[in-house]
């Protein structure tokens, strides 16, 4: 099936480690690489793992992103009261052969 | 790093044709190394991808809009645009361009790099 399923809400206190998953199918995250990206109010989206796991320059190591299977997951520790956001993944589907988004998870630093 | 900017009339109305440019600066469009995009988000949704462009006149679209869409570059001016035809108010989105990086040849590796600010254009009479 041609959908990337996140939990749409997310907490966790300040210092805490928070893990957000992504569950696609062998059609989408199972065949190709996941990228994460994480959008604050009103802003555009900023790119924050590509290739499953790597960060671009300038995303701290607290950040990290990985796959099993066709299931993928966003890992922050040390939660900073910046980092209440949305975190959306999104690969690339073979089936519909197109991009596919989640539907986002919404990230509350308590 | 590049930068990017979209333009264009915010207000469009029903059956009439939404035309949007991204202006790149920092980089140049007919590099030949990127692909270049445009992502909408619909009020209080998703993202949703629309289609890619590569210099070499390569495209990919999104298979849900193939039919209203048409993204095309110019070297000149160092911009690309967006071209979606017959609109409703569904297609009422901030509308997204953006540079995409990839690791591999397959679109199976490509992301979005970097991204414009975003231009919020809505679909009334």
């Amino acid at each position: 099936q041609s959908v990337l399923t996140q939990p749409p809400s997310a907490s966790a206190t300040p210092g805490q480690r928070v893990t957000i998953s992504c569950s696609g199918s062998s059609s989408n995250i199972g065949g190709n690489t996941v990228n994460w990206y994480q959008q604050l109010p009103g802003t555009a989206p900023k790119l924050l793992i590509y290739n499953t796991n790597q960060r671009p320059s300038g995303v701290p190591d607290r950040i990290s992103g990985s796959k099993s299977g066709t299931s993928a997951s966003l890992a922050i520790s040390g939660l900073q009261s910046e980092d209440e956001a949305d975190y959306y993944c999104t690969t690339w589907d073979d089936s519909l052969n197109g991009v596919l988004f989640g539907g986002g998870t919404k990230l509350t630093v308590l | 790093q590049v930068q990017l900017q979209e333009s264009g009339p915010r207000l469009v109305k029903p059956s009439e044709t939404l035309s949007l440019t991204c202006t790149v600066s920092g980089g140049s469009i007919s590099s030949g190394s990127y692909y270049w995009s445009w992502i909408r988000q619909p009020p209080g949704k998703r993202l949703e991808w629309i289609g890619y462009m590569h210099d070499n006149g390569n495209g990919k679209y999104n298979p849900s809009l193939k039919s209203r869409v048409t993204i095309s570059g110019d070297t000149f001016k160092n911009q690309f645009s967006l071209k979606l035809s017959s609109v409703t108010t569904a297609d009422t989105a901030v509308y997204f361009c953006a540079r995409v990086g990839r690791v591999g040849l397959s679109y199976g590796t490509f992301y979005f790099a970097d991204w414009g600010q975003g231009a919020l254009v809505t679909v009334s009479s």
